[in-house]
C-alpha cells in the first residue's frame, strides 16, 4: 500500500480556495487516488476519486500531474463548515481492497 | 450510495464486560469493515468482515478480543469483549458497495469503559 503524506493541519478564511497536496511517491500503476472529508462525531465521507489529470465534482476538485506522485485536493470559495479533517489516500479501487487511512489534514476555516 | 447504520450511538460500560456493536446497510454490499479512532486521531483499520466465512485481521487485532459475524450482505457486529479502560473509542463500521467505488461510513459507536 502506498503511504502517502499530508500536511498536519491548515487555516484558511471563508470564501478563500484551499488547495491540500498529499504526496505519494511509490504510488503504484493500478493505485487510485481517493479523498475523504470528516466531521467531528460523523465517519469519513467519500468526496473525489481519481487516476490522474483533473476531476471535478460539485464539492471539489482533484489535480493529479502527469507523474502520478502527489495530488492536490481543491476546497473552492471555502465556508466555516467545511472546517474538517481531509484524508488523502491510494489504493487499488477493487472490491477486495481494505482502506488504510493516514494521518489526515486538519482545516480550520475561520470567519 | 449506501447507508450504514450504527447501534449503539454511544455506551458507557464496566471493565470486564463485553459489548457487541450493530451494523445494518440499507442495501447489499460486497465488503464490510471495521476501523477504530481514538479522539483526534486517524482511522485504524481493525478486520474486514467477510460474509459467511471468519473475519480477516489486521496486525494487533484478534478475533478473542473483537470477535467479527457477518451473516449475510447487509449487516455485521464487531463485540468488543473483556474491556478495558484502553478499548475506550470510537468503532465505525464502513461498506463498500457493488464491489467497486468508495468506502461509506456510519457515524461510529463511542465507546467509553470505566
Amino acid at each position: 500500500l502506498a503511504k502517502t503524506t499530508q500536511p498536519i493541519s491548515m487555516d484558511s478564511y471563508e470564501g478563500q480556495e484551499v488547495n491540500i497536496t498529499c504526496s505519494h511517491n511509490n504510488i503504484a500503476t493500478n493505485d487510485y487516488i481517493t479523498w475523504y472529508q470528516q466531521f467531528p462525531s460523523q465517519g469519513p465521507r467519500f468526496i473525489i476519486q481519481g487516476y490522474k489529470t483533473k476531476v471535478t465534482n460539485e464539492v471539489a476538485s482533484l489535480f493529479i500531474p502527469a507523474d502520478r506522485k502527489s495530488s492536490t485536493l481543491s476546497l473552492p470559495r471555502v465556508s466555516l463548515s467545511d472546517t474538517a479533517v481531509y484524508y488523502c489516500l491510494v489504493g487499488l479501487n477493487t472490491g477486495g481492497f481494505k482502506t488504510i487511512f493516514g494521518a489526515g489534514t486538519r482545516l480550520f476555516v475561520k470567519a | 450510495s449506501a447507508v450504514i447504520s450504527q447501534k449503539p450511538s454511544r455506551d458507557i460500560c464496566q471493565r470486564g464486560t463485553s459489548l457487541t456493536i450493530q451494523c445494518q446497510v440499507d442495501s447489499q454490499v460486497t465488503m464490510m469493515f471495521w476501523y477504530r479512532q481514538q479522539p483526534g486521531q486517524s482511522l485504524t483499520l481493525i478486520a474486514t468482515a467477510n460474509q459467511g466465512s471468519e473475519a480477516t485481521y489486521e496486525s494487533g487485532f484478534v478475533i478473542d478480543k473483537f470477535p467479527i459475524s457477518r451473516p449475510n450482505l447487509t449487516f455485521s457486529t464487531l463485540t468488543v469483549s473483556n474491556m478495558s479502560p484502553e478499548d475506550s473509542s470510537i468503532y465505525l463500521c464502513s461498506a463498500r458497495e457493488g464491489g467497486v467505488g468508495p468506502l461509506h461510513f456510519g457515524n461510529g459507536t463511542r465507546l467509553t469503559v470505566t
